[in-house]
């Protein structure tokens, strides 16, 4: 049963708290990546790994870190210098860069 | 700066019309473009996707066309049926992102199929 997986569904964290969110993907894909969805916005990309042990900033990267020690993994931290932390975060992955990419459940992140 | 942009935040249609949903893009260094479907609280799922050397892609009861001189895609659902309501989120890679694999997404279309 081949897919990504986010977890925890929902997550509560005080506000000056770093918290991470998993994404686990079992496609055996090469690329990853990590979005965040706002209400009435499209999603917008703030990292993403072509391969294992190499990752890029997106275009909303500051406040966030990515490590990718693992293919199937590519966990991301929410760090307290992320402003508005608060948001809808969606993982994905695709069998090379430029293939379609495909989502996890994605993550409701709120902060108290 | 909008790169994909869908005008229309909502659409409603009559449950076995044809739902038109529309996007346009302004960078013409996209070639690849494709449609996804999301539902409240999930991960958006893939439908179609079309390339720039083509004008049309159909897939079952969904067809993308895509005007390049106009830089404007659609995707068109008929015949709509109620399950289809979801918000549609067009997206587009190019020459010189396609290598990293980056999709630049529109802020999404809420359709509704009125049963």
């Amino acid at each position: 049963d081949g897919g990504i997986t986010q977890s925890p569904k929902y997550l509560f964290r005080k506000e000056g708290q770093n918290v991470t969110l998993s994404c686990e993907q079992n496609l055996n894909h090469d690329a990853m990546y990590w979005y965040r969805q706002d209400p009435g916005q499209g999603l917008r990309l703030i990292y993403y790994s072509q391969i294992v042990n190499d990752f890029q900033k997106g275009d909303i990267a500051e406040g966030y870190s990515v490590s990718r020690e693992k293919k199937e993994s590519f966990p991301l931290t929410v760090t307290s210098a992320q402003k508005n932390p608060t948001a809808f975060y969606l993982c994905a992955s695709s069998i090379s860069p430029g293939q379609e990419q495909f989502f996890g459940p994605g993550t409701r992140l709120t902060v108290l | 700066d909008q790169q994909v942009k869908q005008n229309s935040p909502s659409l409603s249609v009559q449950e076995g019309r044809i739902s038109i949903l529309n996007c346009d893009y302004t960078n013409s260094m996209f070639d690849y473009f494709l449609w996804y479907k999301k539902y409240p609280a999930e991960g958006p799922t893939f439908l179609i996707s079309i390339s720039s050397i083509k004008d049309k892609n159909e897939d079952g009861r969904f067809t993308v066309f895509l005007n390049k001189s106009a830089k404007h895609l659609s995707l068109h659902i008929v015949p709509s049926q109620p399950g289809d309501s979801a918000v549609y989120f067009c997206a587009a890679s190019g020459i010189g992102s396609s290598n990293t694999g980056k999709l630049i997404f529109g802020q999404g279309t809420t359709l509704q199929v009125k049963p």
